[in-house]
């Protein structure tokens, strides 16, 4: 059974502090996932890595994959309130009957203070 | 629609009761999946269809979960019976083919109570 463990599941700030979210897993992963969710809505992605060292910027969010492709990071610089919400890695499989069969972490609930 | 639209958002059940609910995949996406998010969780996988192929059921908990996609559009996550433990968010997902990296969009999802 392939296990994601986030961390940490709670994080409460100020706005304009940084922060860092983990993911990690014994397992290895096609794909490493990361989606935000929002009270009452289902998860929006906000990117996918699938090469073992990438990392990927979006705005004032980093993602990075491990070089074994069995853990995660999100960076998230000078935070603001907006960010407020449930991030959740997810691991993918390949393709096939596996494909889309996402293993999530149980989600760091991020909380930005003004 | 534009999204992964589900029916209904809220159910209340009584315990033993069977309930039905529905997703409307993005038009013309292949693949759907059914997920299962229990309060303060991360969402579990329940079931993945390519078309109307149920291609991986191994994530569905009992025999009283079902589910069904006949025509290859709309699919329906059936639980008989329902008790207390079936209580959380059923998310459906959808995407337009059945490769690695191709983005899965999930619904709302529909909120079950059971009491």
């Amino acid at each position: 059974t392939q296990l994601l463990e986030q961390s940490p599941q709670f994080l409460s700030i100020q706005e304009g502090e940084n922060l860092t979210v983990y993911c990690n897993s014994s397992s290895v992963f096609s794909s490493l996932q990361w989606y935000r969710q929002e009270p009452g809505e289902g998860p929006v992605l906000l990117v996918t890595v699938v090469t073992g060292g990438e990392v990927k910027k979006l705005k004032r969010l980093t993602f990075q994959f491990g070089d074994a492709r069995k853990d995660s990071s999100l960076h998230i610089t000078a935070a603001q309130p907006g960010d407020t919400g449930l991030y959740l890695c997810a691991g993918g499989s390949a393709g096939g009957t596996s494909y889309g069969k996402l293993t999530f972490g149980q989600g760091t609930i991020l909380t930005v203070h003004p | 629609g534009a999204g992964v639209s589900q029916s209904p958002r809220y159910k209340v059940a009584k315990r033993g009761q069977d309930v039905a609910l529905r997703c409307d995949p993005i038009s013309g996406h292949v693949s759907l999946f059914w997920y299962q998010q229990a309060l303060g969780q991360g969402p579990e996988f329940l079931t993945y269809f390519q078309n109307e192929a149920q291609l991986d059921k191994s994530g569905l908990p009992s025999d009283r979960f079902f589910a069904e996609r006949p025509e290859g559009s709309v699919s329906t996550l059936k639980i008989q019976r329902t008790q207390q433990e079936d209580s959380a968010v059923y998310l459906c997902a959808s995407s337009q083919t059945g490769n690695s990296g191709n983005t899965i969009y999930f619904g709302e999802g529909s909120w079950l109570t059971v009491v």
